[in-house]
C-alpha cells in the first residue's frame, strides 16, 4: 500500500526549532520528488518546500526561505523538514506529499496524514 | 507567482445536482492544473491531474476541463460523500500555488 507517514510535530515556543520526518511505504522513495505543504487552522493549503528525487534541487516558499530546510536520506527512505526561528504564523498541519511521475504533470499524488506544529509561548 | 482564484468560495446543492467549480490563473498554466478534495480532518486527495485526467480510483462523476487560464471541475451528480472542500493547484511553475478552496455542502 502506497502511503506516507509524518512525525515530529508538537508545541514549540516562538523562535524555537523543530524537525519533521516523513517515511514512505509501498514505493521506491528515491525515484520521486517530494514536497511539504502546510495548512493553518481553518485555512487553505500552502506549498512550503520541494526537493528533487536525488536531492540536487530544492525550492522554498518565500514565507519560509532562510528558516526552513528540506532534505532527504534516500538510503533510509526518509524526508525531513528542519524548521528554525519558528513564528506563530508557522502554526499549521504539515503534510508531506509525493510529486507524481511526469505524465501526471507533477500533481501531488500521495499525501501523508499530516503532523500538527503549534508555535506558542 | 501565479495566483489561483476559485469561485464560488462555497456552495450548497442537493443530492443529484450538477455542480461546477471554476478556477482562474493569473497567467497561463497550460494544462498544469490539478484538483484536490479535502474532507475535514483528512489529507487532500488528488482527483484530477493535467486539467482533465481522472486519478485512478476517482468516480467518473468527477471531471475537469480547461486550459491556459480558465479551468472547471464538474461533479455530474452530487452525492452525500462529495461534501468537502475542493482546491485547484497549478504545477506549471514554482512556487506551486493553490486556490483558496471551494466548500461544497449538501442541502
Amino acid at each position: 500500500q502506497v502511503q506516507l507517514m509524518e512525525s515530529g510535530g508538537g508545541v514549540v515556543q516562538p523562535g524555537g526549532s523543530l524537525k519533521l520526518s516523513c517515511e514512505p511505504s509501498g514505493f521506491t522513495f528515491s525515484s520521486y520528488g517530494m514536497h511539504w505543504v502546510r495548512q493553518a487552522p481553518g485555512k487553505g493549503l500552502e506549498w512550503v518546500a520541494f526537493i528533487r528525487y536525488d536531492g540536487t534541487n530544492k525550492y522554498y516558499a518565500d514565507s519560509v526561505k532562510g528558516r526552513f530546510t528540506i532534505s532527504r536520506d534516500n538510503s533510509k527512505s526518509t524526508l525531513f523538514l528542519q524548521m528554525v526561528s519558528l513564528r506563530a504564523e508557522d502554526t499549521a498541519v504539515y503534510y508531506c506529499a509525493r510529486q507524481g511521475s511526469g505524465w501526471t504533470y507533477d500533481a501531488f499524488d500521495i499525501w501523508g496524514q499530516g503532523t500538527l506544529v503549534t508555535v506558542s509561548s | 507567482d501565479i495566483q489561483m482564484t476559485q469561485s464560488p468560495s462555497s456552495l450548497s446543492a442537493s443530492v443529484g445536482d450538477r455542480v461546477t467549480i471554476t478556477c482562474r490563473a493569473s497567467q497561463s498554466t497550460g494544462s498544469y492544473l490539478n484538483w484536490y478534495q479535502q474532507k475535514p480532518g483528512k489529507a487532500p486527495k488528488l482527483l484530477i491531474y493535467a486539467a482533465s485526467s481522472l486519478q485512478t480510483g476517482v468516480p467518473s462523476s468527477f471531471s475537469g476541463s480547461g486550459s491556459g487560464t480558465d479551468f472547471t471541475l464538474t461533479i455530474s451528480s452530487l452525492q452525500p460523500e462529495d461534501s468537502a472542500t475542493y482546491y485547484c493547484q497549478q504545477t506549471y511553475s514554482t512556487p506551486w500555488t493553490f486556490g483558496q478552496g471551494t466548500k461544497v455542502e449538501i442541502k
